[in-house]
């Protein structure tokens, strides 16, 4: 079956600067691969999601690159603020509303 | 986006004993899925529970522990059997596709378990 893994598990920033978290995927047939944001205490809320068929992402601040090729896929923030400090789930599936195999998480910190 | 409700929000129970967690969604949607998250853990999946038929269980998992109903396209139960201080976790439901187009999946509020 499928195995995400997720790298780093902790990440500390300065307000203003980029965080880059990175996941591998073991499973050749996940087509889709979405980023959750979950702050403490509550739920996972979908922050960005990239599909085989497209390589690089952008939302506002938050970007995604996929390499299908060498199974890695990557969420990038850019000018952090304190709110963006959270724990990031990546995970993989075969399509948006299959079952999702979730990384191990990426707590963030943004110092101000 | 959906509306999502479990119930209870959170609970303490004695070992042995058995919950059940209700997941509620506005909205008819296609799939339905059980998840356990851990203390300071990620996100496992139980069960992808099916209407009207048996769920289907991801390794580690089993109906006798887990069991799971989805009666129809709204609403799903999970019951966690016979408890232990193991089974204490944040369980959360998660829904996607239906009539709503939800093309994601979106999760419930989770229900917060502590077994003593």
């Amino acid at each position: 079956g499928e195995n995400v893994e997720q790298h780093p598990s902790t990440l500390s920033v300065q307000e203003g600067d980029s965080a880059v978290i990175k996941c591998t995927y073991s499973d050749s047939a996940s087509n889709y691969f979405p980023w959750y944001k979950q702050e403490l205490g509550k739920r996972p809320q979908l922050i960005i999601d990239i599909r085989s068929n497209v390589g690089e992402k952008k939302d506002q601040r938050i970007a995604v690159t996929l390499n299908k090729t060498a199974k890695h896929f990557s969420l990038h923030i850019t000018e952090t603020q304190p709110e963006d400090s959270a724990v990031y789930f990546c995970a993989a599936s075969s399509n948006p509303t299959d079952k999702l195999i979730f990384g191990t998480g990426t707590r963030l910190q943004v110092f101000p | 986006s959906a509306v999502i409700s479990q119930k209870p929000s959170r609970d303490i129970c004695q070992r042995g004993t058995s919950l059940t967690i209700q997941c509620q969604v506005d909205s008819q949607v296609t799939m339905m899925f059980w998840y356990r998250q851990q203390p300071g853990q990620s996100l496992t999946l139980i069960a992808t529970a099916n209407q009207g038929s048996e769920a289907t269980y991801e390794s580690g998992f089993v109906i006798d522990k887990f069991p799971i109903s989805r009666p129809n396209l709204t609403f799903s139960t999970l019951t966690v059997s016979n408890m232990s201080p193991e089974d204490s976790s944040i369980y959360l439901c998660s829904v996607a596709g239906g009539r709503g187009g939800y093309n994601e999946q979106f999760f419930g509020p989770g229900t917060r378990l502590t077994v003593l």
